[in-house]
């Protein structure tokens, strides 16, 4: 599709496992973003990839959480030692350069944390 | 701290009335904001955007308004329909040099048919 793709759209596992989550961006789309929305609160920025640049890791929460954006592309966010407190929808989004284009999300994945 | 806010959670509306939704902020170096959708168990849609240099962005049925002394916008939807039932967010670049957004935390349109 044209779309930014998302998987899993639902992860469901137990508290210090480790998790893998996956973006597909819009194609020829330069920045990719991670957001994280907590039940009943905005969205969290998380972190920040623009082309081949290194990443803007200001909005990690802990060392628990990595990223990485393969090829320019398909990114992972990696949370390792999961808490309850991580259970969230996590969004990708991705844009063309700039902070003024409007960004294009996925439909996010649902981790709930047992 | 918030910086973008969006006081109230929930709005219902009778279908073909207005809807408007609004969002303070409290950064006066923002300088462009968005405004974006969000069905249930869907992302959030980019709806309509308005730069600092302008007061009023027009899109059809929707409409954003932004009052920079105020540090207050609004969207306003005309008439509004049983489909622009949704969250409504907005949001701002920050301006620090970081790369992100600044979200609102989102209100609840439903528009009664």
């Amino acid at each position: 599709g044209a779309g930014v793709s998302q998987s899993p759209s639902n992860k469901v596992t137990e508290k210090g496992k480790d998790v893998e989550l996956r973006c597909d961006p819009i194609s020829g789309h330069t920045a990719l973003y991670w957001y994280r929305q907590s039940l009943g609160q905005g969205l969290e920025f998380l972190i920040y990839f623009q082309g081949n640049s290194a990443p803007d890791k200001s909005g990690l929460p802990s060392d628990r959480f990595s990223a990485e954006r393969t090829g320019g592309s398909v990114s992972t966010l990696t949370i390792q030692r999961t808490q309850q407190e991580d259970s969230a929808v996590y969004l990708c989004a991705s844009s063309s350069q700039g902070l003024d284009q409007p960004q294009h999300f996925g439909d996010g994945t649902r981790l709930s944390i047992l | 701290d918030q910086q973008v806010k969006q006081n109230s959670p929930s709005l219902s509306v009778q279908e073909g009335r207005i809807s408007i939704l609004n969002c303070d902020y409290t950064n006066s170096m923002f300088d462009y904001f968005l405004w974006y959708k969000k069905y249930p168990a869907e992302g959030p849609t980019f709806l309509i955007s308005i730069s600092s240099i302008k007061d009023k962005n027009e899109d059809g049925r929707f409409t954003v308004f932004l009052n920079k002394s105020a540090k207050h916008l609004s969207l306003h939807i005309v008439p509004s329909q049983p489909g622009d039932s949704a969250v409504y967010f907005c949001a701002a670049p920050d301006q620090t040099g970081a790369n992100n957004l600044f979200f609102g935390t989102g209100t609840r349109l439903t528009v009664i048919p």
